[in-house]
């Protein structure tokens, strides 16, 4: 089967702080595509980062980075500097084949 | 300026009734799709069409179809709504095929009373 594993279900984090969240994935697949999307509580679905598997090197967009270790099947998401807007729920993504497969969230608290 | 649109953003409607739900994507894309999230915020894949044709078809009751005009458009109809159908419906859409990013619509909720 082809999974998404968040173990996270919440996590908090002090503003300016810098938080992990953590992902795995099950997929026999040799070439496959990672996203980390962000909900916030306007419900609207933001790309946040993509990685591309055969890509050794590891995607970053500002403050957001991932930590891509496909031995382990790993893809966790550093914020770094977190900042009030980040608060909302955090989404990681594959597509194997033919279709995107989402975990099941990580709800993202940041704190004043 | 909205990238990917949906109509309505909010459903509220009857057990039984018919009702669609509207997406238009101005981004010139050829592949659009739809999810569902439920109460628990899960979302899975429920349909993908490339160029008007379907592509994906996950497993989901025959009661929901989609329906694409043309590449801009893809709609979903649902007939005979149950109180399971109750949900977040979001339509995405992506460039070429399904490995590239796709961009989501601000999503409608449906609630099944």
């Amino acid at each position: 089967a082809q999974t998404v594993t968040q173990s996270q279900p919440e996590m908090s984090v002090q503003e300016a702080e810098t938080v992990t969240l953590s992902c795995t994935y099950d997929t026999s697949e040799s070439n496959y595509y990672l996203f980390w999307y962000k909900q916030p509580p306007s419900r609207q679905m933001i790309l946040v980062i993509r990685q591309e598997a055969y890509k050794q090197q590891n995607a970053t967009e500002n403050r957001f980075s991932v930590n891509f270790q496909k031995a382990a099947k790993s893809f966790s998401l550093k914020i770094s500097d977190s900042q009030l807007g980040d608060t909302a729920m955090y989404f990681c993504a594959f597509i194997p084949n033919n279709d995107m497969r989402f975990g099941a969230g990580t709800r993202l608290t940041v704190k004043p | 300026d909205t990238a990917v649109s949906q109509t309505p953003k909010y459903l509220v409607t009857q057990m039984g009734n018919d009702k669609s739900i509207k997406c238009e994507q101005n981004l010139g894309h050829d592949t659009m799709y739809w999810y569902k999230q439920d109460s628990k915020k899960f979302l899975k894949i429920m349909f993908s069409y490339n160029n008007k044709e379907l592509i994906i078809n996950e497993t989901v009751p025959n009661r929901f179809s989609p329906k694409s005009p043309d590449k801009a458009h893809l709609n979903l109809h649902i007939n005979s709504l149950e109180l399971g159908d109750s949900a977040v419906y979001f339509c995405a859409s992506s460039q070429a095929t399904h490995t590239d990013t796709q961009y989501f619509g601000p999503g409608t909720r449906l609630t099944v009373l």
